[in-house]
């Protein structure tokens, strides 16, 4: 079965300092990958997408993401975090392959930055 | 923000009776989910819909059932509520089932 791991539960950090959140998949095939911030008491927002080409993706508000197949691995990063950043923060993988069923979330990090 | 309505925002309800959550979309997607949140759970799949009449058990679909009979409602039904199912639901939707987009939330606690 498809699962996702987020390695860090909750990360604390200063305004300025970079950020780094982990997220690795375990899938045999080949998946579409994602990272979705929710903001307090908000819905889930798309932050940005992996479907395929540049390993390197770019998202809204500075935030980046490298996809690592050797690796399984597809970390969130922006180089100067803000404290408008405070947030949760999911890493997703859905199966190519067939079906219809939903994404598959990891459990989510809690990032709090600091003024 | 895609046109996905849930209703009601917040729910309080008695343990044993039944609970209807309804998701409304504009947007004519063709796929549908409910979520629920949970803390150190993250948002888990509940049941999904591929078409209208078209659906699907998830991750965690036990104590809860699902229609849509319409390509822009997807209601999901708890049959008698338990404690154990106080959580956030977060409908979704997708187009193609690349990214979702996801309504906001409906609280439900069950005392």
């Amino acid at each position: 079965a498809q699962s996702v791991s987020q390695h860090n539960h909750h990360v604390i950090l200063s305004e300025a300092a970079s950020l780094e959140l982990g997220c690795n998949y375990s899938y045999g095939g080949t998946v579409n990958l994602f990272w979705y911030v929710q903001y307090p008491g908000q819905h889930l927002q798309l932050l940005l997408k992996y479907f395929s080409g540049d390993p390197l993706v770019k998202g809204i508000k500075g935030f980046e993401a490298e996809f690592i197949k050797s690796k399984f691995s597809f970390n969130l990063r922006k180089p100067s975090v803000q404290w408008s950043d405070t947030a949760e923060y999911f890493c997703a993988a859905l199966n190519t392959g067939g079906g219809a069923d939903g994404l598959t979330f990891g459990k989510g990090t809690h990032l709090i930055i600091q003024p | 923000d895609a046109g996905i309505t849930q209703s009601p925002r917040h729910k309080v309800t008695e343990t044993g009776t039944p609970v209807t959550l309804r998701c409304h979309q504009t947007e004519n997607h063709r796929y549908m989910y409910w979520y629920r949140q949970d803390p150190g759970h993250g948002l888990r799949l509940i049941h999904y819909s591929y078409g209208v009449k078209d659906t699907d058990k998830g991750e965690v679909s036990d104590g809860y059932s699902v229609s849509r009979s319409k390509t822009e409602d997807f209601l999901l039904t708890l049959e008698s509520a338990t404690s154990s199912q106080t959580s956030v639901y977060f409908c979704a939707i997708s187009e193609k089932r690349q990214s979702a987009f996801f309504g906001q939330g409906t609280r439900l606690t069950v005392v």
